[in-house]
């Protein structure tokens, strides 16, 4: 199973939006409702921010949302702050009843 | 408190074997579905493995034939099995349990394990 694909990198100045990308196939992103999005920090653990392509976990800022067009899903997030400096990484089930995730992105706030 | 503590990890040689637990408490391991996720030093994470409430198992095709996921209800702790262990395998490991509501997302994550294969 090939990871997803995502954007290295995306940047944004403070109170823009940004938006990454995750394109995968018909046999996981765009054959399924179960893409996630997750958030790490350096030396942390992820954190699950959207799941079920858009659904957010209580707790999680509405400042982040998903969506899914075919075979790429998408994460923006509104209003950027300095503490969404971080990687992010989307996962999606797939036909084969397994995980896969996406390659990351590294998000700077510029 | 609802949390998840590695333990296990350590320095083998490759074609050893390491098994790494997960204890859980604030919750039931076996009501939820658990997984195993790594990450390798400066990569990306990548899927290990998952157990269902019911007890089905499924494996990346990397560690297939390899590693074993397991629970065991009285201790309420998660378990990988890694045998035959690679250069390649060396990451930090981490368990992760997955929410009732949603498909292979995962709510609650331990803070990791390293595991080194090296000689």
């Amino acid at each position: 199973q090939s990871a997803l694909t995502q954007p290295a990198s995306v940047s944004g100045s403070p109170g823009q939006s940004i938006t990454i990308s995750c394109t995968g196939t018909s046999s996981d992103v765009g054959g399924y409702n179960y893409v996630s999005w997750y958030q790490q920090h350096p030396g942390k653990a992820p954190k699950l921010m959207i799941y079920d392509v858009s659904n957010r976990p209580s707790g999680v800022s509405n400042r982040f949302s998903g969506s899914k067009s075919g075979n790429t899903a998408s994460l923006t997030i509104s209003g950027l702050q300095a503490e969404d400096e971080a990687d992010y990484y989307c996962s999606s089930y797939t036909s084969s009843s397994t995980l896969v995730f996406g390659t990351g992105t590294k998000v700077t706030v510029l | 408190e609802v949390q998840l503590v590695e333990s296990g990890g350590g320095l083998i040689q490759p074609g050893g074997s390491l098994r790494l637990s997960c204890a859980a408490s604030g919750f039931t391991v076996s009501s939820n579905y658990m997984s195993w996720v790594r990450q390798a030093p400066g990569k990306g994470l990548e899927w290990v493995s998952v157990i269902y409430s019911g007890g089905s198992t499924y494996y990346a095709d990397s560690v297939k034939g390899r590693f074993t996921i397991s629970r065991d209800n009285s201790k309420n702790t998660l378990y990988l099995q890694m045998n035959s262990l690679r250069a390649e395998d060396t990451a930090v490991y981490y368990c992760a349990r997955g929410i009732a509501a949603a498909h292979d997302a995962f709510d609650i994550w331990g803070q990791g394990t390293m595991v080194t294969v090296s000689s």
